[in-house]
């Protein structure tokens, strides 16, 4: 079946602009996650979504980070007045209950680079 | 808070080497244990897990067990091959799915 899909795969954009990360969970998955993966680094923790609801976002770095899940499925993690130091691979997972035990399904990740 | 920490790369290794990745976490609960796999050019899959002590994950010839008493976790496999390069990280979740993961381990495996 599906796995987890993220557009675009690639997004260079300028210091200071708004950008969109789009996630496509596995459909039935009720939990989903926003991770970032600096270079050399493990991925980190920014949001997790219950359903609609954001269970917890303590994870996100400031105020210009931002993510919606309108509907249970599909997410959307929005950095405003982007900075070089965001630049970095966004990782999207999701999970069928959100149980800790539970696997988490990564998708590929999209690559932001802010000139 | 909780931690993980793993041992550093790159880990070269000859094929049918045997491999051994050191994981240790700090938890103020009781974690399920993971570690996840990055293959060149593919996204994070994840490789075995456990979920409480004494449990031990295995698949694909890795096996690691979960061991409170010395907070570790660690990744073994007796025979390396080349198509195991890639980059190992170790991860902890508590009571919900939040995973924390170490700076992961890559390890190059040479014919």
């Amino acid at each position: 079946g599906a796995g987890v899909s993220q557009t675009p795969s690639n997004k260079v954009t300028e210091k200071g602009k708004y950008v969109e990360l789009r996630c496509d969970p596995i459909s039935g998955h009720t939990a989903l996650y926003w991770y970032r993966q600096s270079l050399g680094q493990g991925p980190e923790f920014l949001i997790y979504f219950q359903g609609t609801g954001a269970a917890d976002d303590s994870g996100l770095p400031n105020d210009r980070f931002f993510a919606v899940r309108p509907e249970g499925s599909v997410s959307t993690l929005k950095i405003q007045r982007t900075e070089r130091g965001d630049s970095a691979v966004y990782l999207c997972a999701s999970s069928v209950a959100g149980e800790g035990q539970e696997t988490q399904y990564f998708g590929p990740g999209t690559r932001l680079l802010v000139l | 808070g909780n931690s993980v920490t793993q041992m550093e790369g790159p880990v070269t290794l000859s094929e049918e080497a045997f491999l051994t990745i050191n994981c240790t976490y700090t938890a103020t609960g009781y974690p399920s244990l993971f570690w996840y796999v990055q293959y060149p050019g593919e996204g994070l899959q994840l490789l075995l897990k456990a979920t409480k002590a004494d449990d031990k994950g295995s698949n694909k010839g890795f096996e690691a067990t979960y061991r409170k008493e010395t907070t570790s976790f660690h990744l073994e496999k007796g025979s390396v091959q080349v198509s195991d390069s890639a980059v190992y990280f170790c991860a902890l979740s508590e009571s919900w799915g939040k995973l924390q993961f170490g700076a992961g381990t890559q390890v190059v495996v040479t014919p």
